[in-house]
């Protein structure tokens, strides 16, 4: 069972465009919400993170939107550029049980175009 | 710079041998580590939570006697394939949180495993 569910799969975005990918989840014991970047061959890098206190996080052009009473939360990137192309994670945690073990979406590959 | 690190990053064995991919807690320690195995363009799949001083925790399907896993001190944790075989070639990647309460948590490089 997935317990977090993340889209589009895929995501095609003209360079300057906003791009959002979407995740939802079921369980209400998460209480901590990141954000993962990965490069072909590489590790994922934390990119932003959230926690359900707060309904959204800037960072730079990233932006987290958190809605706890839906169960939903978006990652928005702004003005995107094609260094921005790779794999995104959205995760989940609940800290309260495993600390540190996270449970991811499937991913979406975003490609901005030039 | 990175905060966990992996190494090899790249290794390539027989099938039959045994290989040892190490994670390090770089300034940080961690009571607890995470294996994750990837296949190309899929999700991260954990296979196993690395306890210090305690045997580790292995999900459901994962062979424990074929990947070992040994949390010998604070900031190392190394997972061993054992009897490799080609459909072990994968990407292992591993994770520590970082924090009091588990704050923070990163990745490593991953390690790619090539099994001939």
């Amino acid at each position: 069972q997935q317990q977090v569910k993340q889209s589009p799969q895929s995501l095609i975005v003209q360079k300057g465009g906003i791009s959002i990918i979407n995740c939802a989840y079921e369980n209400t014991a998460f209480d901590y919400f990141p954000w993962y970047q990965q490069f072909p061959g590489k590790g994922p890098a934390l990119l932003i993170a959230i926690r359900p206190d707060v309904s959204e996080k800037k960072e730079g052009r990233f932006t987290i939107s958190f809605n706890k009473s839906a169960k939903q939360f978006s990652l928005h990137i702004m003005d995107s550029q094609p260094g921005d192309s790779a794999t995104y994670f959205c995760a989940a945690s609940d800290r309260g049980s495993t600390l540190g073990r996270l449970y991811f979406g499937r991913g979406t590959q975003l490609t901005v175009w030039p | 710079g990175a905060v966990v690190s992996q190494h090899p990053s790249r290794v390539i064995c027989k099938s039959g041998t045994s290989v040892k991919i190490e994670c390090r807690s770089l300034d940080f320690q961690a009571t607890t580590m995470f294996w994750y195995r990837q296949f190309p363009k899929q999700s991260l799949m954990l296979m196993a939570t690395s306890n210090e001083g305690s045997k580790a925790t292995y999900e459901q399907g994962v062979e424990k006697d074929k990947f070992l896993i040994n949390h010998a001190s604070l900031t190392l944790s190394t997972l061993t394939v054992t009897s490799a075989h080609p459909e072990d070639s994968s990407f292992y990647i591993c994770s520590a949180p970082r924090g009091g309460t588990g704050n923070t948590i990163y990745f490593g490089e991953g390690s790619w495993l090539t099994v001939v």
